[in-house]
């Protein structure tokens, strides 16, 4: 299964709403993932079930999808959230991830 | 403290061999299943292998099946990953996660990674 994001990057400023999108190359019900990766870290779990906020994570993130296309939003960008976001499906094997999106500061 | 530890990344030949080991504390490590991702350098994130909680099953990413093996240790609280017939394109940054399965499923627990570079 193939997962495409869009888009691959973007600039935004401090308090704007940011929506990244993620797409399935086949329906995966709703095991998708989204993950928020900073320079030399590991991964960090946002969003599962592509909408279950993971707990410790800002509301200010929210998914929402099922089957195929599936949407990550942030309502109100702060500094540190400037960072790559990447969706995982865990439908089937082999799991994949999305290729990222690089949120930077405008 | 709940926490996954890599270790035994490195340099290494092309056609080399390496063995990965992440030793978790702090959780049920008997309970959970257990993957292998990695990264290569100024690239995305791939999904490599996943073990289940007791080791009967194992999943591998077609570009490294019949070259990887995973296993684990329920006693030591650890998971392995062999890696044989290394690659210059299997050059990367190698994390282990916690992959819980129930009620959903997602890694939750990720390492801080250990750097594989096979190179001549």
């Amino acid at each position: 299964i193939q997962l495409t994001q869009s888009p691959s990057s973007l600039s935004a400023s401090v308090g704007d709403r940011v929506t990244i999108t993620c797409r399935a190359s086949q329906g995966i019900s709703s095991y998708l993932v989204w993950y928020q990766q900073k320079p030399g870290k590991a991964p960090k779990l946002l969003i599962y079930a592509a909408s279950t906020l993971q707990s410790g994570v800002p509301s200010r993130f929210s998914g929402s999808g099922s089957g195929t296309d599936f949407t990550l939003t942030i309502s109100s960008l702060q500094p540190e959230d400037f960072a790559t976001y990447f969706c995982q499906q865990l439908n089937s094997y082999p799991l994949t991830f999305g290729g990222g999106t690089k949120v930077e500061i405008k | 403290e709940v926490q996954l530890l890599e270790s035994g990344g490195g340099l290494v030949q092309p056609g080399g061999s390496l063995t990965l080991s992440c030793a978790a504390s702090g959780l049920t490590f008997s309970s959970f299943a257990m993957s292998w991702a990695r990264q290569a350098p100024g690239q995305g994130l791939e999904w490599v292998s996943t073990i289940s909680s007791g080791g009967g099953n194992t999943y591998y990413a077609d570009s490294v099946k019949g070259r990887f093996t995973i296993s684990r240790d329920n006693s030591e609280n650890t998971v392995y990953l062999q890696m044989n017939s290394l690659r210059a394109e299997d050059t990367a940054v190698y994390y282990c996660a916690k992959y819980t399965l129930s009620p959903s499923r997602y890694f939750d627990l990720w390492g801080r990674g250990t750097l594989v570079t096979v190179s001549s």
